[in-house]
């Protein structure tokens, strides 16, 4: 069964403050990614991994970076958090040739 | 204009129900297409793929119409446990990000 894993299914921050949110996958996916998902707006990439140490922009990358060092695990950062930033935060990982997209279970960031 | 529309409903119906959602893609180039279900407080999964030729998962039937760029999901005989959010979800130009629409409610009622 594949597996994704986030560290954290609830967080809370102030502003300014750095966060992390860590994401880790079990199944050996070249591709990973990071959406956050807010009520009438659905699901928005904010940045996706094909490969240890690639990234893209996804739609909403502003505010954020991500970090993939290793190919299980797939970092965002949040560099000054702000409250427009509170959000569901949605890691998935996919395997290349397969369009299947496996999500974990989210992490609910609450920025004060 | 949005890359992926759905009527976001809810759509409220009675079990035994026969329910119909339907989604439209704005990226004609788009090669994937799919309907994923997410539960409340839980994470999108899976439901089927769909495909050209229509395809049939027990009570779920989903349909593409590629010269229209829709697509549909029928749910027959409804149950107290399809209720959820269904994602309309087509891959991207680039081939390795998936598109996601807003989602459409069911909620089924006894």
């Amino acid at each position: 069964d594949v597996k994704v894993t986030q560290s954290s299914r609830y967080l809370v921050k102030r502003t300014g403050e750095k966060v992390f949110l860590e994401c880790v996958q079990d199944m050996d996916h070249e591709n990973m990614f990071w959406y956050r998902q807010d009520p009438g707006l659905g699901l928005r990439l904010i940045y996706f991994s094909y490969d240890v140490k690639m990234k893209e922009k996804g739609d909403i990358p502003e505010g954020y970076s991500v970090s993939r060092e290793k190919k299980e695990r797939f970092s965002l950062i949040l560099e000054s958090a702000s409250t427009n930033q509170t959000s569901m935060y949605l890691c998935a990982s996919r395997p290349d040739r397969v369009n299947e997209q496996f999500f974990g279970p989210g992490t609910r960031l609450t920025v004060l | 204009r949005k890359e992926v529309e759905q009527d976001p409903g809810p759509f409220n119906v009675p079990e035994g129900a026969t329910v119909a959602f339907n989604c439209t893609y704005s990226n004609s180039a788009s090669q994937s297409f799919f309907w994923y279900r997410q539960d409340c407080r839980k994470e999108p999964k899976l439901l089927m793929s769909v495909y050209s030729s229509g395809n049939e998962d027990g009570r779920f039937t989903a349909q593409l119409n590629r010269a229209s760029q829709y697509i549909s999901l029928l749910i027959r005989d409804s149950k107290l446990s399809d209720s959820a959010t269904y994602l309309c979800v087509v891959n991207s130009q680039a081939g390795t990000a998936l598109i996601f629409g807003k989602g459409t409610t069911l909620s089924v009622s006894s």
